[in-house]
């Protein structure tokens, strides 16, 4: 059953603390991607993957941080720079194309 | 910059008559175009795409239509249903790569 994981579901962190989102893929692909979404404004691209042991900015990159040490898994760190940390993220992965998403992680700041 | 827009941040629509959602791009860069479907606190699930060599694809109950002169697509979903109700995101991308800009989505629901 091919697909792309996200954990947690729900995550709260204190303001300060960085924290790190997982995603994972069975499909795979060589490219994966990370994405914020806030209201009324889209998926904005955070950082994205071509291949293992490369990765590119987005045009959000300011105060997260990611590796691609294998082709499965694109972790994403949030770290304390990031000034409004408060999103909904997804992670998503292709091989033409089109991009598969995953369920979603939604970070709350507290 | 917002190199695609969606300038309808809502829909409503009646069960049974067409919807139709609208997406405009800046960049003449674009040749392949996307539209994702998107329910509350869930991943964008792919629904329909067209390359920059056609006018129109279309897949059961979706159609998608691009003019390219006008740098304009339109989703076309005809019959509407209740469970149509979601975030629609069009999404554009450039050359052989995979990267993909998006729209901001138009909020569209289908009321019995």
């Amino acid at each position: 059953d091919g697909g792309i994981t996200q954990s947690p579901k729900y995550l709260f962190r204190k303001e300060g603390q960085n924290v790190t989102l997982s995603c994972e893929q069975n499909l795979n692909h060589d490219a994966m991607y990370w994405y914020r979404q806030d209201p009324g404004q889209g998926l904005r691209l955070i950082y994205y993957s071509q291949i293992v042991n490369d990765f590119q900015k987005g045009d959000i990159a300011e105060g997260y941080s990611v590796s691609r040490e294998k082709k499965e898994s694109f972790p994403l760190t949030v770290t304390s720079a990031q000034k409004n940390p408060t999103a909904f993220y997804l992670c998503a992965s292709s091989v033409f194309g089109e991009q598969f998403f995953g369920p979603g992680t939604r970070l709350t700041v507290l | 910059d917002q190199q695609v827009k969606q300038n309808s941040p809502s829909l409503s629509v009646q069960e049974g008559r067409i919807s139709i959602l609208n997406c405009d791009y800046t960049n003449s860069m674009f040749d392949y175009f996307l539209w994702y479907k998107k329910y509350p606190a869930e991943g964008p699930t792919f629904l329909i795409s067209i390359s920059s060599i056609k006018d129109k694809n279309e897949d059961g109950r979706f159609t998608v239509f691009l003019n390219k002169s006008a740098k304009h697509l339109s989703l076309h979903i005809v019959p509407s249903q209740p469970g149509d109700s979601a975030v629609y995101f069009c999404a554009a991308k450039a050359g052989g790569g995979n990267k993909l800009t998006f729209g901001t989505g138009t909020q569209l629901k289908v009321e019995l």
